[in-house]
């Protein structure tokens, strides 16, 4: 059931640059799609969010842009800072959520 | 507004056995969806309650089942434990079903089946 993918399983960037997570699903009928960050030994905690009608949905240094002719999705993280070094899900819902397998990100100093 | 709460943290069974997990929602939450998350991989699909029914389902076999309570607290039961249900087990809610809105997860139970 791989419905939502995640094909980096790692990420490693600097401090003060651009992180950039991806994410791909295949069924078009998710219409809602988020990401979660989870740190060890905690349950996943909600980041951002998008609607399948908008393309693009900024919250402080995260935003989240979709394509959903290309069924994509994307975090943008700017500028990173170490205490954003975690695991990011991101997940696709039409009434429940279905996730991607993670991506650790890491920010080095 | 109370978060959403696990119970027990850490669970060992042994292959065989049954075993039950307990999720308290946060407050006001009516809709309640329970994870499997194995070591490297993100959570799948158990399945999820809303308003006391099931009302959607993964690929998982019958013998997890669940239930949600009137004050929409959730229980998750594994019959006949098998060595790969070992994983944290994860339980969310959210405001109501069918509103586009987050889930609010708890910290999770981690469940060793030897």
């Amino acid at each position: 059931d791989q419905q939502v993918k995640q094909n980096s399983p790692s990420l490693s960037v600097q401090e003060g640059r651009i992180s950039i997570l991806n994410c791909d699903y295949t069924n078009s009928m998710f219409d809602y799609f988020l990401w979660y960050k989870k740190y060890p030994a905690e349950g996943p905690t909600f980041l951002i969010s998008i609607s399948s009608i908008k393309d693009k949905n900024e919250d402080g240094r995260f935003t989240v842009f979709l394509n959903k002719s290309a069924k994509h999705l994307s975090l943008h993280i700017v500028p990173s800072q170490p205490g954003d070094s975690a695991v990011y899900f991101c997940a696709a819902s039409q009434g429940d959520m279905r996730f991607g397998a993670g991506t650790r990100l890491t920010v080095k100093p | 507004e109370t978060g959403v709460t696990q119970s027990p943290t850490h669970l060992i069974k042994t292959r065989g056995q049954q075993v039950t997990l307990r999720c308290s929602s946060q407050s006001g939450h009516n809709t309640v969806s329970w994870y499997q998350q194995a070591l490297g991989q993100g959570p799948q699909f158990i399945f999820q309650y809303y308003r006391e029914e099931e009302n959607g389902r993964g690929n998982f076999p019958p013998r997890f089942s669940g239930l949600q309570f009137p004050n929409y607290s959730s229980e998750l039961n594994v019959n006949a434990l098998e060595l790969d249900d070992s994983a944290l087990y994860l339980c969310a809610s959210s405001f109501e079903w069918g509103i586009n809105t987050e889930a609010f997860f708890g910290q999770g139970t981690r469940l060793t089946v030897v």
